[in-house]
């Protein structure tokens, strides 16, 4: 299977704050990458993705950063909020039937 | 609601047991994949049917096998239950390759 890993499994930010959270991916071949939420009992919802033809891109208070050369992908929340306190995943396409590969994910804290 | 209906939400067995987790994927899409999560994991990717047909397999074990049906929904069949198939499992769905996943809020079972 693919590689796709983070470098922080926890994450504690101040409220207002802006949140970053990194993820690292293996293959060289992937062109496709989504940010998923996932909230305590939930199922992964879709934040953001992006595309390898781009190096940026920007959603309502996050931001998506993908760093082809070094295979780093990044997720920035600004001024984080109580309700952005769940767990992050990044997942990766390789457009080998459209699976995805997701990372063990971030737990992000928000304090209040 | 994502438009993506999984049942039952929680499912509680003995080992040795068979289950049946079913999915209805998100009106219009063909598409359904099943990934398992276990505790303080990631989400392994399962299986991918494509409009009926099975279209990529993960690390699936022999024990556990999927079929989508002509209406397009999926049944995930977990026989011969172990204690380690605790977990929660998803199913999601997509509009096809190039396109993000929907998930469903998922089937939590727990083997005993």
């Amino acid at each position: 299977g693919e590689s796709v890993g983070l470098h922080l499994p926890t994450l504690s930010v101040q409220e207002g704050d802006n949140s970053i959270i990194n993820c690292a991916y293996s293959n060289s071949a992937s062109d496709y990458f989504i940010w998923y939420k996932q909230e305590s009992g939930k199922g992964p919802q879709f934040i953001i993705d992006i595309r390898s033809n781009m190096d940026k891109r920007q959603g309502q208070r996050v931001t998506v950063l993908l760093n082809k050369t070094v295979k780093h992908l990044s997720l920035q929340i600004a001024a984080t909020q109580p309700g952005d306190s769940a767990v992050y995943f990044c997942a990766e396409n390789t457009r080998t039937g459209n699976q995805f590969y997701f990372g063990t994910g971030t737990s992000l804290t928000v304090i209040p | 609601d994502s438009g993506v209906t999984q049942t039952p939400k929680h499912l509680i067995t003995a080992t040795g047991q068979r289950v049946t987790l079913r999915c209805s994927p998100r009106s219009g899409d063909l598409s359904v994949y099943w990934y398992q999560q276990s505790l303080d994991q990631g989400l392994q990717f399962l299986i991918h049917y494509y409009n009926g047909e099975e279209r990529a397999k993960g690390n699936i074990l022999e024990r556990f096998s999927a079929q989508q049906f002509p209406d397009l929904h999926s049944e995930l069949n977990l026989s011969s239950l172990e204690l380690g198939d605790s977990a929660l499992y998803f199913c999601a769905s997509s509009a096809g390759d190039g396109y993000g996943y929907t998930f469903g809020s998922g089937t939590r079972l727990t083997v005993v």
